[in-house]
């Protein structure tokens, strides 16, 4: 199992330009999400998805797009990037079950893309 | 709204001794839980512990152990033993039934000295 790959580790943007960040899982995990690490700030959510077709804004959405049309695959779009966007980004995935606790498994993250934005 | 209080930004713990990182949280829910993660410099996060707050019995897991403490709202992690290994940024977490959006702390980097 390669758990959850992310792409790219690094990548350097100008205002303005848009670009994806992929996210991929090959564990057949239905919640999938995207962070941003900011020092001082923790992570913040900026979207999930409870499977595929299913996405939803977390804490900090603005600026960004998701969308998932398989379960493995959950990339992250930047329409129009700004310095502000200038962050450690993070994917993760984990089971659903049934019940009360659906959401409470562990989550396995990927290693994180790091984005600057000039 | 939920929040996650770590108040620490930074410890150190000798090789071998004790630390323990505080976590506070603010909800107006009974039923929820509560996570630490951990961070290393290689930066892929892993979940250290996990506990449910309606249960009374204090999560453990080989060195790792949590003091919870559900009328205080305070979630502390102990490290026992401290090794090396252990050296890393440690994210408390909370997430409720009914929701699929995880909140995390800010963090607090742990640094071992041999």
């Amino acid at each position: 199992n390669a758990g959850v790959t992310q792409t790219p580790k690094f990548q350097v943007l100008k205002t303005g330009q848009s670009m994806t960040l992929q996210c991929a899982q090959d564990m057949n995990h239905e919640y999938m999400s995207w962070y941003r690490q900011d020092p001082g700030m923790g992570l913040r959510l900026i979207h999930y998805s409870v499977g595929a077709g299913i996405t939803d804004q977390g804490e900090v959405p603005n600026g960004y797009n998701v969308s998932r049309s398989t379960t493995e695959d959950f990339p992250l779009r930047l329409l129009s990037a700004a310095p502000s966007q200038t962050s450690v980004y993070f994917c993760a995935s984990s089971y659903l079950t049934s019940g009360r606790a659906a959401a409470a498994n562990e989550q396995f993250f990927g290693p994180g893309t790091r984005l600057t934005v000039l | 709204a939920q929040t996650v209080t770590q108040s620490q930004p930074e410890m150190s713990v000798q090789e071998a001794e004790t630390v323990t990182l505080s976590c506070t949280y603010d909800t107006s829910e009974s039923d929820y839980y509560l996570f630490w993660y951990k961070q290393p410099p290689s930066r892929q996060m892993i979940l250290v512990i996990r506990q449910e707050a309606y249960k009374q019995q204090n999560a453990t897991e080989n060195r790792f152990s949590v003091n919870f403490q559900k009328a205080a709202k305070s979630f502390s992690l102990k490290i026992s033993d401290s090794q090396l290994g252990d050296a890393a940024m440690y994210f408390c977490a909370y997430w409720r039934p009914g929701t699929y959006k995880y909140i995390f702390g800010t963090g607090t980097r742990l640094k071992v000295l041999a």
